[in-house]
């Protein structure tokens, strides 16, 4: 499965962006980016995915940079309620293989 | 409901009891993972299944681990001879599959935390 590496934790000001950063030198032509987020004590939840082009939904944007060696998640501004462990994910196949995720905390 | 149950919401056994974890996916949903997640750790994927069969049960640790989805919609994580390193909490997810393929958007229950004493 390809590896994707994001920074252990990160900080944010409530009200502010966020920038999530996720490296994945590794992909391949076919593999899709996808975002899952896990706010404490519940199960992940899906966030964004995109395979080439920049995207956007209700919940964050997907920046994808041209070589699609890494990817940017991006909360446009945070709330107390986007604290959570955010998972770059990689899929290949049928199923979503995590890393350990970067923590956000988000300070009022 | 709307979304994905798992029962017991906690469970506390002894080394050495079996255990079941039951999963109700999100209905005319096809496909059913399941995860376990330990402390600190991303969750750690275990089987899928396609309808009624294991897709893919590469991530089951032992043969202590086997799981059932005997009529494509409830699915049992069963665990014989637990052990304290079974500690965690198992996650169950459910998709759906769009003309064949996974669309990558699992859907999650709030899981089951398993404690072995």
């Amino acid at each position: 499965d390809a590896k994707t590496t994001q920074p252990n934790s990160m900080e944010s000001n409530e009200e502010e962006p966020v920038h999530l950063p996720c490296n994945h030198s590794t992909i391949s032509g076919t593999d899709y980016i996808h975002w899952y987020r896990q706010l404490p004590s519940q199960g992940p939840e899906y966030v964004i995915h995109g395979l080439t082009s920049n995207v956007n939904n209700r919940m964050a944007s997907l920046a994808i940079a041209e070589d699609r060696k890494s990817s940017t998640l991006i909360l446009h501004r945070a709330t107390l309620r986007d604290a959570a462990v955010y998972y770059c994910i990689l899929i290949r196949g049928n199923k979503l293989v995590f890393g350990a995720g970067t923590i956000l905390r988000v300070k009022s | 409901g709307a979304g994905v149950s798992q029962t017991p919401s906690n469970k506390v056994t002894e080394k050495g009891k079996y255990v079941e974890l039951r999963c109700d996916p999100i209905s005319g949903h096809t496909a059913l993972y399941w995860y376990r997640q330990s402390l600190g750790q991303g969750p750690e994927f275990l089987i899928y299944f396609q309808g009624t069969g294991a897709a893919d049960d590469s991530g089951l640790p032992n043969d202590r681990f086997f799981a059932v989805r005997p009529e494509g919609s409830v699915s049992t994580l069963k665990i014989q001879r637990t052990e304290r390193g079974d500690s965690a909490v198992y996650l169950c997810a459910s998709s759906l599959y769009l003309a064949g393929r996974f669309s990558g958007e699992l859907f999650f229950g709030e899981g089951s935390r398993l404690t072995v004493l």
